[in-house]
């Protein structure tokens, strides 16, 4: 079945610090991809979604390239503040059934 | 635009009980989902509703029902409370519009059953 796995946490990074949390699939079809954010106490705010391959989504600074030959949609930054420390969920999405699949989650925190 | 928003807020339950959550989708979104996030865990999918009608449903027991109402809200009912069942559970709606299959999420009611 189609599943989600993506790294464990937490990601423990310096203000300004370059960010990648990896995020690999198995899906049959193309899904779309999507990362989402959630921080403490609230829920899940959109980031970014990529719906095909080589698309890339990008959103706040926040980047993730959809590569269906490695199966991977890894969230990167160029420099991470510390107000993005939250919790990241990578998704995917049948496109028949259209229920979100979610890895894990990994938390990141920043300091400055 | 109004977002997704749930009530309650949080919940205390005793195990066996029954609990209805509520749920009102942003304007002008036809379907809503229902997730179960516990601890430390990504959500869960446990049911879709469009159009008034199930439209998927997840690996969750009977006991865990839902209904859409006219004008798109939701409700989550769980009866026989377990233990098991503390968790956020989310509520997100979208437009079912050619696979677009964007969703929005609500804060989540946090249920705790002792």
């Amino acid at each position: 079945g189609n599943s989600v796995t993506q790294m464990e946490g937490p990601v423990t990074l310096s203000e300004e610090a370059f960010l990648t949390i990896n995020c690999t699939y198995t899906a049959t079809g193309y899904p779309s991809l999507f990362w989402y954010v959630q921080y403490p106490g609230e829920g899940l705010q959109l980031l970014l979604k990529a719906t095909k391959a080589d698309d890339k989504g990008s959103n706040k600074g926040f980047e993730a390239t959809y590569r269906k030959e490695t199966t991977s949609f890894h969230l990167e930054k160029g420099s991470v503040q510390v107000s993005d420390s939250a919790v990241y969920f990578c998704a995917l999405s049948d496109r028949l059934t259209d229920k979100l699949i979610f890895g894990t989650g990994t938390r990141l925190q920043v300091f400055p | 635009e109004t977002g997704v928003t749930q009530s309650p807020t949080h919940l205390i339950k005793t195990r066996g009980q029954q609990v209805t959550l509520r749920c009102s989708s942003q304007s002008g979104h036809n379907t809503v989902s229902w997730y179960q996030q516990a601890l430390g865990q990504g959500p869960q999918f446990i049911f879709q509703y469009y159009r008034e009608e199930e439209n998927g449903r997840g690996n969750f027991p009977p006991r865990f029902s839902g209904l859409q109402f006219p004008n798109y809200s939701s409700e989550l009912n769980v009866n026989a409370l377990e233990l098991d069942d503390s968790a956020l559970y989310l509520c997100a709606s979208s437009l079912n519009d050619a696979g677009l299959n964007e969703q929005y999420f609500g804060p989540g009611t946090r249920l705790t059953v002792t």
